[in-house]
């Protein structure tokens, strides 16, 4: 099955910084990627879905101001959380489907505090 | 568009005593199912998946699931649980696409 790695897997930052996160494919092409946020002792939540060359799809109610995200090749995609809040402290996840859209494959996630 | 139910918030059971965690989904198309264990501090861990075919499902770590279509359930099984297995276990519905998951069931197992 592919791999997904992300970079980095934590971080901390002051409030009203940006701070971008990586999600890779190491050996999948991916044109869709989904990213996912989970506060403490919730579950995943969909946020966006990322195709590669086009604009992401937001879910209802997530800012796509707040969360840019970039699927510029088949291999990377960036959120980059901007003017990042306590709020925004969360451990967030991409995950790629295979080819048949039935294989999922989630990255181990990076978990961001926003001091 | 779709939903999951986790039924129970939180499921304390004693080591080696059966567990059953509990999943309802609702879809107008035909899904795709999972469960996945997430570890403290962790990632999502696949425990196992329906796609078609058998609706007995065994996964990893002594753990099966039961697809049930006129029941739309998904129920995770394990005869004999270990202090081990004590995590945070999510049902996943997926249409094809997108991947919606349920709210978490938190499995406690006592000494």
């Amino acid at each position: 099955g592919a791999v997904v790695s992300q970079h980095p897997s934590w971080v901390i930052c002051k409030s009203g910084t940006s701070v971008k996160i990586e999600c890779r494919s190491l050996d999948f092409q991916a044109t869709t990627m989904f990213w996912y946020r989970q506060f403490p002792k919730q579950s995943l939540m969909l946020m966006a879905t990322s195709n590669e060359g086009s604009k992401a799809t937001y879910e209802q109610g997530v800012e796509k101001d707040k969360f840019l995200i970039n699927h510029a090749s088949l291999t990377l995609s960036t959120l980059t959380v901007t003017s990042a809040h306590p709020e925004d402290s969360s451990f967030y996840i991409c995950m790629i489907l295979g080819t048949s859209g039935r294989e999922q494959y989630f990255g181990p996630g990076t978990r961001l505090t926003v001091t | 568009a779709q939903s999951v139910t986790q039924l129970d918030s939180q499921v304390p059971v004693f080591e080696e005593a059966p567990v059953e965690l509990r999943c309802n989904y609702s879809s107008s198309v035909s899904v795709y199912l999972f469960w996945y264990v997430q570890y403290p501090n962790q990632g999502l861990q696949l425990l196992l998946k329906y796609l078609s075919g058998s609706t007995l499902v065994k996964g990893i770590n002594g753990f099966e699931a039961e697809f049930n279509k006129s029941q739309t359930s998904f129920h995770l099984r394990k005869p004999s649980v270990h202090i081990s297995d004590t995590a945070e276990y999510f049902c996943a519905v997926s249409g094809g696409f997108k991947t919606i998951f349920g709210a978490g069931t938190r499995l406690f197992v006592k000494a």
